[in-house]
């Protein structure tokens, strides 16, 4: 079993919708989640950092955490043609960044 | 506020060369960690630097060592470089004095080894 699971897409979603992403951990040390997006040929670049169960919320972006259940989401509102990128999830059991594979999300115009 | 940078951007080598790469943190950082990424997989976690030691390191073999100066900034070193280290080189910095453990990419130096 990996570390850190995604699927790894592509999710397509028009511009305007909602896009969900999702990520799964199999490490219970962990205590920090992090979102990353990457673009084509770029270096990640972090959106949203969550260390608490429940929602937490910047801007277009939810992070959502369930440590119960060893989840981590992101929500995407009224997607935008620029967020057609990777999205990275990270957790960080001992100061190492563990990486899922990324999830390719396509939007739309 | 300066963010992190690395250089050089793009190397090419052959196989059984060297490479030196370099990372500076951002600003107020005190902790390096590098990663290799390989085409459509996440980043690999290869060390991590904080008060010029090793802190901790991923599956890489010996041929993969570094160094944090004193001003923060570190150097990964490749030795013996085989076809299958050809990989984007990233480097975070975080700051670890206040526990906030964040980490920081730089734009990243794209290795292809011939």
């Amino acid at each position: 079993q990996k570390e850190v699971e995604q699927n790894s897409g592509p999710l397509s979603v028009p511009e305007g919708a909602i896009a969900s992403l999702n990520c799964t951990y199999s490490d219970r040390v962990s205590q920090s989640f992090f979102w990353y997006r990457q673009y084509s040929g770029k270096s990640p670049e972090l959106i949203m950092s969550i260390y608490s169960n429940g929602d937490k919320e910047d801007g277009r972006f939810t992070a959502q955490l369930n440590k119960a259940s060893q989840y981590v989401s992101l929500l995407i509102r009224d997607s935008q043609p620029s967020d057609s990128a990777t999205y990275l999830c990270a957790v960080l059991p001992l100061q190492k960044l563990v990486f899922g594979t990324g999830t390719r999300l396509l939007v739309s115009p | 506020d300066a963010g992190v940078t690395q250089s050089p951007t793009h190397l090419i080598k052959t196989r059984g060369q060297q490479v030196t790469l370099r990372c500076s943190p951002k600003s107020g950082h005190d902790t390096v960690s590098w990663y290799q990424q390989a085409l459509g997989q996440g980043p690999q976690f290869i060390f991590q630097y904080y008060e010029e030691e090793e802190r901790q390191r991923g599956n890489f073999p010996d041929r993969f060592s570094g160094h944090q100066f004193p001003n923060y900034s570190s150097e990964l070193n490749v030795n013996a470089l085989l076809l299958g280290d050809s990989a984007l080189y990233l480097c975070a910095s975080s700051l670890a004095r206040t526990g906030e453990e964040t980490q920081y990419f730089g734009p990243g130096t794209r290795l292809l080894v011939l």
